[in-house]
Parts: structure tokens; C-alpha cells; sequence
């Protein structure tokens, strides 16, 4: 059973730079892309981009000139960085992952327990 | 690109009776559709994939159906724990993450 755990720092000032991390125990680490969501009561479930064991990326284009995905195979870990934090960026951050492969494969089967960042002066 | 639509946006129902969620795509999504369950303070939780798969140790009493447009969440009796919020999300096309606003569903 794959767990998927999160840190990272949670209040954040306005220009600064947003770092979490998501450290995956049990199961597979490869074969899957490592994705990053976030949620606000306004804009609902948003992608952030996701990273695979491979270091292949893809992000969502209003947040790829901020967004900043790495991966640790060794450490089974993946981490987010979002730089230039406006108030707008407070969310509830998740991870998650899906497979690789097919379309009919791409759904989450898995998410972290989330991480509330906020922006605030 | 996608637009999900779900309806209603909130669900009065009482403990035992049946619930019925709908999902709407814009454009066909095949069986590519997920269903998820949110509990306040936690993380979505995969229900249906496929459109009519249960992930693992997702109860019977949940149940998906429909394709191309039209899809169909049910909860055959709800129990006190099935309490939430509802999302649907397509990953049919890129990207894959167009999730539907939730469907709330509440005690009556």
C-alpha cells in the first residue's frame, strides 16, 4: 500500500518561495508520474505539473514559469518549488501520483494528506 | 479545453436513501472518468475509475456508469460516513486533471 507524506513550510511572505516535499513508502516508484495539485474553496482542484522517476515533466502553462519539479529516486521522494508567492497562491497543497502508459491508466489512485500553504505580509 | 460539469451542486439526502450524482463533459472523455470522495480537512479519495470500476475497498453501495458525455455516480444506501463531497475529473485528453466543481452531498 503506497503512502504518500508531505512537508513543507506553511506561511509563506509575498515574493517568496514556496518548497514542499512528498516522500513515497510502499509500492512502485517508478512507472507512475509524481503530481502536484493544489485546492482553494474558489478554484476547486488545480493541476500543478507532475515529474516521473525519469525526470520527464509537464506542467500546467499558467504556473510553468513559476513551477520548479525535482525528483529523488534514491530518497523516493519528489519535491515542488513555486517561486514569487502572491496571496493568490494560498491553497492547500497535495501530491499524488497516476501510471504511466495508456490514457485509460491516468487516474489518481493515490494522494498525500495535503499541506495548507499561506501567503501572507 | 474540458469543461466538467457536475449537478446538483448540493445533495440533501437522508441516511439509508439513494443518492445520484451527475457528470457532464463537453466533449466525449470515452470511459476515462474518475470519481472522488472528499472529507473535510482530507485529502480526494479515488472512488470509480473507468467510469464503473470501484478502486480497491471502495464498498458496493458506489456505483459508476455512463461514457462519452454523460456520467452517473450512485450511492445505493448512504451511510452516515458517505457524508461529502463529490468530484468527477476526465483524463481523456491533456491534461488529464479537469476535475467537475463537486457535488456536496449533506444530511437532510
Amino acid at each position: 500500500q503506497v503512502q504518500l507524506q508531505q512537508w513543507g513550510a506553511g506561511l509563506l511572505k509575498p515574493s517568496e518561495t514556496l518548497s514542499l516535499t512528498c516522500a513515497v513508502s510502499g509500492g512502485s516508484f517508478s512507472g507512475y508520474y509524481w503530481i502536484w495539485f493544489r485546492q482553494t474553496p474558489g478554484k476547486g482542484l488545480e493541476w500543478i505539473g507532475e515529474i516521473n522517476h525519469g525526470r520527464s515533466t509537464n506542467y500546467n502553462p499558467p504556473l510553468k514559469s513559476r513551477v520548479t519539479l525535482s525528483v529523488d529516486s534514491s530518497k523516493r521522494q519528489v519535491s515542488l518549488t513555486l517561486n514569487s508567492v502572491t496571496a493568490a497562491d494560498t491553497a492547500v497543497y497535495y501530491c499524488a501520483r497516476r501510471r504511466e502508459g495508456s490514457t485509460s491508466d491516468w487516474y489518481i489512485d493515490s494522494w498525500g494528506q495535503g499541506a495548507l500553504v499561506t501567503v501572507s505580509s | 479545453e474540458i469543461v466538467m460539469t457536475q449537478s446538483p451542486v448540493t445533495l440533501s439526502v437522508s441516511p439509508g436513501e439513494r443518492a445520484t450524482l451527475s457528470c457532464r463533459a463537453s466533449q466525449s472523455v470515452r470511459s476515462n472518468l474518475a470519481w472522488y470522495q472528499q472529507k473535510p480537512g482530507q485529502a480526494p479519495r479515488l472512488l470509480i475509475y473507468g467510469a464503473s470500476t470501484r478502486a480497491t475497498g471502495i464498498p458496493a453501495r458506489f456505483s459508476g456508469s455512463g461514457s462519452g458525455t454523460e456520467f452517473t455516480l450512485t450511492i445505493s444506501s448512504l451511510q452516515s460516513e458517505d457524508f461529502a463531497v463529490y468530484y468527477c475529473q476526465q483524463y481523456n485528453n491533456w491534461p488529464p486533471y479537469i476535475f467537475g466543481q463537486g457535488t456536496k452531498v449533506e444530511i437532510k
